[in-house]
């Protein structure tokens, strides 16, 4: 069964610079994909990124990128020039598409994000 | 954009009762999903539907039934409510078969059962 991992349960950054929250995953599928998510405090989880594991160009969304190695089975995400408003609980989940009624998503255990003024 | 509207944000009941929380989206969407969230565990999944009527076993479905009868709505029941089962409690929906398409949740419902 697919694992994830997010090592950090909480992060701090300093407002307008940059934090990476780490996220890593166990699997012996070729073809999946990767998402972060963000759950602001009391507010309704939202996509940040996605990542289709066939590409190798790493995917981005304005301040948010991916770092994403396969061989590692890594997929970090990078935000820069942090806001206020990025304070969150950031989640990592991988999905295969080898199962088209998508029940198969796994998601980590989340990572705290604090931004600081 | 899609929207999945959940009953209740917060919710006290008693141990014992049997407790509904609602869901329902907005996008036609196949899949819909029930997930409970705990601090350091992450989200786990209950139990999910690919269609109307049909459901499956997430990772804990113990405690818990579901029922979709119409294709927007889907319902997780606590059939006999226990203190373990304090938690949050987040619905998402997902269109079938496009598997670059994530999932689309509710606000969630923070449930306490005394």
């Amino acid at each position: 069964a697919q694992t994830v991992t997010q090592s950090q349960p909480e992060m701090s950054v300093q407002e307008a610079e940059t934090v990476t929250l780490s996220c890593t995953y166990d699997t012996s599928e070729s073809d999946y994909y990767l998402f972060w998510y963000k759950q602001p405090p009391s507010r309704q989880m939202i996509l940040v990124i996605r990542q289709e594991a066939y590409k190798q160009q790493n995917a981005t969304e304005n301040r948010f990128s991916v770092n994403f190695q396969k061989a590692a089975k890594s997929f970090s995400l990078k935000i820069s020039d942090s806001q206020l408003g990025d304070a969150a609980m950031y989640f990592c989940a991988y999905r295969t598409p080898r199962d088209n009624y998508g029940q198969n998503f796994v998601f980590g255990p989340g990572t705290r994000l604090s931004v600081l003024p | 954009d899609v929207k999945v509207t959940q009953s209740s944000r917060y919710l006290v009941k008693r141990t014992g009762e049997k407790v509904f929380l609602e869901c329902v989206q907005d996008m036609d969407h196949e899949n819909m999903f029930w997930y409970r969230q705990d601090p350091g565990l992450g989200l786990r999944l209950i139990y999910f539907s690919y269609d109307v009527k049909m459901k499956e076993k997430g990772d804990i479905p113990e405690g818990y039934s579901v029922s979709r009868e119409k294709k927007e709505r889907f319902s997780l029941i606590l059939e006999s409510a226990s203190t373990n089962q304090t938690s949050m409690y987040l619905c998402a929906s997902s269109p079938r078969g496009l598997g670059n398409q994530p999932q689309h949740f509710g606000d969630g419902t923070r449930l306490s059962i005394l």
